[in-house]
């Protein structure tokens, strides 16, 4: 099982550039989530989706959209970049409830 | 207003010795905690978590407290390895919302050889 994998690894943007980050898991979970990740900040959540064809806001959603087409993936977009939007994000995937959250290794994003 | 609070962002101890990771949180609803621990260039791990009902829970050399009259909980690793030199994250919840974790800023353990 390779887990929860996130596409691409690194990647530089120009400010108001678009791109989609991708998110796929292989354990059949149910609930997916976005992060990101700040110096001194811990990890704010983006949105997450309760299952297919499901998405919600988190602490932090402007700026960006998801989408869950099918079960195993999960798609953050950024429609227009900003340089406030340079960071790490992760996504996670888990059977839902209290149970542990999966990590994807992450992608560092710099917008310029 | 960070609901999650460590306020040490690095610790550093000797091989062998133990490690106390501390954490508070403001949001008294909270029933659910949880320790991540985080390598560079990977994502967190789960590694300890721990529910209001209990004051303790202890993995191996990982032992969770919980003071909810303080809202404190802490990590303490015993001993403390090498190995264990990571990014340690605590989260919170509610076990009845939408399932979202609150995560602390994070505190770089370093275990000295």
């Amino acid at each position: 099982n390779a887990g929860v994998t996130q596409t691409p690894k690194f990647r530089v943007l120009k400010t108001g550039q678009s791109m989609t980050l991708l998110c796929a898991q292989d354990m059949n979970h149910e609930y997916m989530y976005w992060y990101r990740q700040d110096p001194g900040m811990g990890l704010r959540l983006i949105h997450y989706s309760v299952g297919e064809g499901t998405t919600a806001k988190g602490e932090v959603p402007d700026g960006y959209n998801v989408s869950r087409l099918k079960k195993q993936n999960f798609l953050l977009g950024l429609e227009s970049a900003a340089p406030s939007q340079t960071s790490v994000y992760f996504c996670a995937s888990n059977k839902g409830g209290l149970d542990t959250q999966y990590f994807g290794p992450g992608t560092r994003l710099t917008v310029l | 207003d960070q609901q999650v609070k460590q306020n040490s962002p690095s610790l550093s101890v000797q091989e062998g010795r133990i490690s106390i990771l501390n954490c508070d949180y403001t949001n008294s609803m909270f029933d659910y905690f949880l320790w991540y621990k985080k390598y560079p260039a990977e994502g967190p791990t789960f590694l300890i978590s721990i529910s209001s009902i209990k004051d303790k829970n202890e993995d191996g050399r990982f032992t969770v407290f919980l003071n909810k009259s303080a809202k404190h909980l802490s990590l303490h690793i015993v001993p403390s390895q090498p190995g264990d030199s990571a990014v340690y994250f605590c989260a919170a919840g509610l076990s009845g919302s939408a399932r979202q974790l609150t995560f602390g800023s994070g505190t770089q353990l370093t275990v000295l050889p």
